[in-house]
């Protein structure tokens, strides 16, 4: 079963406009958390927001907010008054305690997001 | 302060051939990651080490290996290279073995031919 869901394979967005990222996830640990990273096409992962299953509020990050709804499993990115520059694969990440100690990243498929002028 | 810097960043080789991937961490990182990107899998999971030590690997051969130096450096191996190998490497740096926050390098592109 996936784990982390993005049903958004490509989104389009108009400049100054906001933007809501879909993420949802499942997991029987009840310690985790929720990434959001940007690829540019250079390929490198930018951390965009981080927000762990004990927090209370919702994480911000300058434009970038998360809207965590625990009870339904979802995390969805929210990038208010997008830029050109935002142009790139979103990508949604969970981080899991593994059997045996340790942790790791599971991500789901990205969402190619496009802003146009 | 300096990211994570990841060597060489693009790599070809021949199938049959291994090649070793670097991996060097923020300053003061411990643990370090590794994983494979691919159009057809997406993002997969390799190993995960933390004072030299593997805590945990992915579900892949025992082609890939990797280890973790005393001063938190890391380097994968691919042995008997395929070209289903091909892909861009990533590795990530967290400052502990919480992983509250991963940072990740550029990556290393791999093409097997």
């Amino acid at each position: 079963a996936q784990k982390i869901t993005q049903t958004q394979p490509g989104m389009f967005v108009q400049e100054k406009e906001a933007v809501t990222l879909d993420c949802t996830y499942d997991t029987s640990d009840p310690s985790y958390g929720l990434f959001w990273y940007k690829q540019p096409s250079s390929g490198e992962m930018i951390f965009l927001i981080y927000q762990g299953s004990y927090d209370q509020q919702n994480a911000t990050e300058g434009r970038y907010s998360l809207n965590f709804q625990k009870a339904r499993k979802s995390a969805n990115l929210v990038i208010s008054a997008s830029q050109l520059g935002d142009s790139a694969m979103y990508f949604c990440a969970m981080r899991e305690r593994v059997t045996g100690g340790g942790n790791k990243l599971t991500f789901g498929t990205g969402t190619q997001l496009k802003v146009e002028l | 302060k300096a990211g994570v810097t990841q060597t060489p960043r693009y790599l070809i080789k021949t199938r049959g051939q291994q090649v070793t991937l670097s991996c060097s961490p923020i300053s003061g990182h411990r643990s370090v990651s590794w994983y494979q990107q691919t159009p057809g899998q997406g993002l997969q999971f390799l190993f995960e080490y933390f004072s030299e030590t593997q805590r945990n690997k992915g579900n892949f051969p025992g082609r890939f290996s990797g280890r973790q130096f005393s001063n938190s450096r890391s380097e994968m191996n691919v042995s008997t290279l395929e070209l289903g190998d091909s892909a861009l490497y990533l590795c990530a740096s967290s400052l502990d073995r919480n992983n509250y926050g991963y940072t990740f390098g550029s990556g290393t592109r791999l093409t097997v031919v």
